[in-house]
């Protein structure tokens, strides 16, 4: 139980481009979903909060015009990466939760790279 | 922000030994989670800790809970060549209960 599967798994686009990636819960309905980015070779940082119906909470340092968050069900959470430069190339990865008492499970990550 | 720290940042063992590593935190938590990361996909639960003193197993891990709060310790017994991968400690903050990960810990193991 609780799988959570992340779509597309790998994305290359041209600069400029705006690329969606899709988190979905597949077994379980998740009050909260949150999204991950991921540098080589170090740890994930969060990058914000979403919860279903609501408007995301983004960390400190997070474009939220940049990276647009929709949670419109419990069980899909899309990150929309505006605009994407080669800097915006990462791991993107994201989770989910049912109640805030449990832990996160997540996805198995999306590359993006910029060229 | 908190910062947790992991050490040793990685390791190259032979298979069959065992593994120690751990977590330090500059604040107190609640709960410790340890995850792994295989390259290419995101991390999976491993064990979670909820009580100070709490040492739980699963299979060859056990992992502690430290008595201070401010720290977990992870051991992997007689590793083999699947036990490759990063392995973070994680621990929720905040009302949201978002979590916090560890600076990792990149494991190898040579046959």
């Amino acid at each position: 139980g609780a799988v959570v599967s992340q779509h597309p798994s790998w994305v290359i686009c041209k600069s400029g481009t705006s690329v969606k990636i899709e988190c979905r819960s597949l077994d379980f309905q998740a009050t909260t979903m949150f999204w991950y980015r991921q540098f080589p070779k170090q740890s994930l940082m969060l990058m914000a909060t979403s919860n279903e119906g609501s408007k995301a909470t983004y960390e400190q340092g997070v474009e939220k015009d940049k990276f647009l968050i929709n949670h419109a069900s419990l069980t899909l959470s899309t990150l929309t990466v505006t605009s994407a430069h080669p800097e915006d190339s990462s791991f993107y990865i994201c989770s989910a939760r049912r109640f805030s008492n449990q832990p996160q499970h997540f996805g198995d990550g999306t590359r993006l790279s910029i060229l | 922000g908190q910062q947790l720290n992991q050490s040793p940042q990685s390791m190259f063992i032979q298979e069959g030994e065992d593994v120690s590593m751990n977590c330090t935190s500059s604040s107190i938590f609640n709960t410790w989670l340890w995850y792994k990361q295989d390259p290419g996909e995101g991390p999976v639960l491993l064990i979670a800790l909820y009580k100070a003193g709490e040492l739980t197993s699963n299979g060859r891990l056990t992992a502690q809970f430290g008595i201070t709060r401010k720290d977990s310790f992870l051991n992997i017994s007689a590793s083999i060549p699947s036990d490759v991968g990063i392995y973070f400690c994680a621990g929720p903050t905040g009302t949201a209960s978002k979590l916090t990960f560890g600076t990792g810990t990149r494991l190898q193991v040579t046959l």
